[in-house]
């Protein structure tokens, strides 16, 4: 299995600044042959089931503000969010699709400073 | 508008059976790739199975051989039967799309229900 591992855990951040949270895979989920990398991100706030919010690691789904942006490719891969604003307070969850089981990281808790 | 509604959960007794239904609204159950993925009480979420349009079934390791997925195409509804239920059983479980491009390939979740809650305890 492929064992996603995001840090930090938890941050602070004040509102307007910039949140980065880093997704690391234990093997590559670059798949060579249409260069993709296989990875998600989902934010679930507090009694809300999780949100898609990136997929191929930096395309945007619809309707998600472009303060949030994915990037990284292979095993490394961050999630920001440019300007944190009070409603993004939640927590953040990346996913890998490269292979069965599909698998999930431990969660980043964002909260204001 | 895309709707997945979980119901079904509630307490129930350690080795105890349990069925968890997920009605869809705005989407055709059987011609999706469709999954259940839980959350264990302030914990992460974790992958459990998925049912192909095509009906090929595969599940996570630790339900494999006590859980079934299935769908009612007349109903519009996707199932989860629960056998042999253990403590560590017990989470929110969610129903959810799973995108699907091509045959035998499946991608990210979505949209997801709202979740329905099972407990394992005596």
């Amino acid at each position: 299995d492929i064992v996603m591992t995001q840090s930090p855990d938890s941050l602070a951040v004040s509102l307007g600044e910039r949140a980065t949270i880093n997704c690391k895979s234990s093997q590559s989920v670059l798949y060579t042959s249409n260069n993709k990398n296989y990875l998600a991100w989902y934010q679930q706030k507090p009694g809300q089931p999780p949100k898609l919010l990136v997929y191929w690691a930096s395309t945007r789904e619809s309707g998600v503000p472009d303060r949030f942006s994915g990037s990284g490719s292979g095993t490394d891969f961050t999630l920001t969010i440019s300007s944190l604003q009070a409603e993004d307070v939640a927590v953040y969850y990346c996913q890998q699709y490269y292979t069965t089981p599909r698998t999930f990281g431990q969660g980043t808790k964002v909260e204001i400073k | 508008e895309l709707q997945l509604v979980e119901t079904g959960g509630g307490l129930i007794q350690p080795g105890g059976s349990l069925r968890l239904s997920c009605a869809a609204s705005g989407l055709i159950v059987s011609s999706n790739y469709m999954s259940w993925v839980r959350q264990a009480p302030g914990k992460g979420l974790e992958w459990v199975s998925v049912i192909y349009s095509g009906g090929t079934t595969y599940y996570a390791d630790s339900v494999k051989g006590r859980f079934t997925i299935s769908r009612d195409t007349s109903k519009n509804t996707l199932y989860l039967q629960m056998n042999s239920l253990r403590a560590e059983d017990t989470a929110v479980y969610y129903c959810a799309r799973a995108l699907s491009e091509y045959t035998d390939t499946w991608y990210w979740f979505d949209p997801w229900g709202q979740g329905t809650l099972v407990t394992v305890s005596s």
